[in-house]
């Protein structure tokens, strides 16, 4: 059964360092998402992405965060200059065009120290 | 911002029917999921319920929603030890952009 991957399953990273979370969507899927979840905390929507663009983005979701789409199969999310605040899961998703299903990743948990 | 709210915990025995319940607030939400996450796991979708709907049955799981309530539930018959995990209630309003609660966490004594 297809499934989405993420890479690395955890990174730890300095404060102020740039971080690449990566992910790689079921392949006819044209919906990407990445969400965060702070530990003990509810899963939070950071970005969506569909025909090449960002559709939707949250408040979370500033300057310091981007994502591209480089290659026919890759999503990946990078945060410029890591905070302490940014230490939590993110998790990857993806949807396809005609479906109301959304599949999730296995998520990346990211420490900052 | 839309707000979802879930119970944190809820303990069941083996073999009892569980029901983990959920508010939302948008009430233009088109489609209602349920989610579950095991320990270390990712989130796997289990069910969910088009807004025009009442009830969802699929095997175990028994979804209802009372729009004007605007509350959803899930019902897990027979429960079982497999089923211990954290289930997540989630909204999709108009768009693409999901809101989860904060998850309940179901205990399955043996």
């Amino acid at each position: 059964e297809p499934e989405v991957t993420q890479t690395p399953s955890h990174q730890v990273t300095q404060m102020g360092q740039e971080v690449i979370l990566r992910c790689v969507p079921i392949s006819n899927h044209l919906y990407f998402y990445w969400y965060r979840q702070i530990l003990g905390q509810k899963v939070e929507f950071l970005v969506s992405f569909y025909n090449n663009e960002i559709s939707e983005k949250s408040e979370i979701f500033d300057d310091q965060f981007s994502v591209e789409r480089p290659d026919g199969s890759n999503f990946t999310l990078k945060i410029r200059s890591t905070k302490l605040e940014d230490s939590a899961m993110y998790f990857c998703a993806s949807m396809g065009g005609s479906s109301y299903e959304q599949y999730f990743g296995p998520g990346t948990r990211l420490t900052v120290t | 911002g839309e707000d979802v709210e879930q119970s944190l915990f809820l303990s069941v025995r083996e073999g009892d029917s569980s029901v983990i319940n959920c508010t939302y607030t948008d009430s233009s939400s088109t489609y209602l999921y349920w989610y579950k996450q095991e320990p270390g796991a990712g989130l796997q979708l289990l069910t969910y319920i088009f807004s025009n709907m009442d009830m969802k049955q699929d095997q175990r799981l028994t979804v209802l929603l009372n729009k004007k309530d605007k509350h959803l539930s899930l019902r897990i018959a027979d429960t079982q030890t497999g089923d211990s995990a954290i289930y997540f209630c989630a909204e999709r309003p108009t768009g693409n952009q999901f809101y989860f609660g904060t998850g309940t966490s179901l205990t399955v004594i043996p």
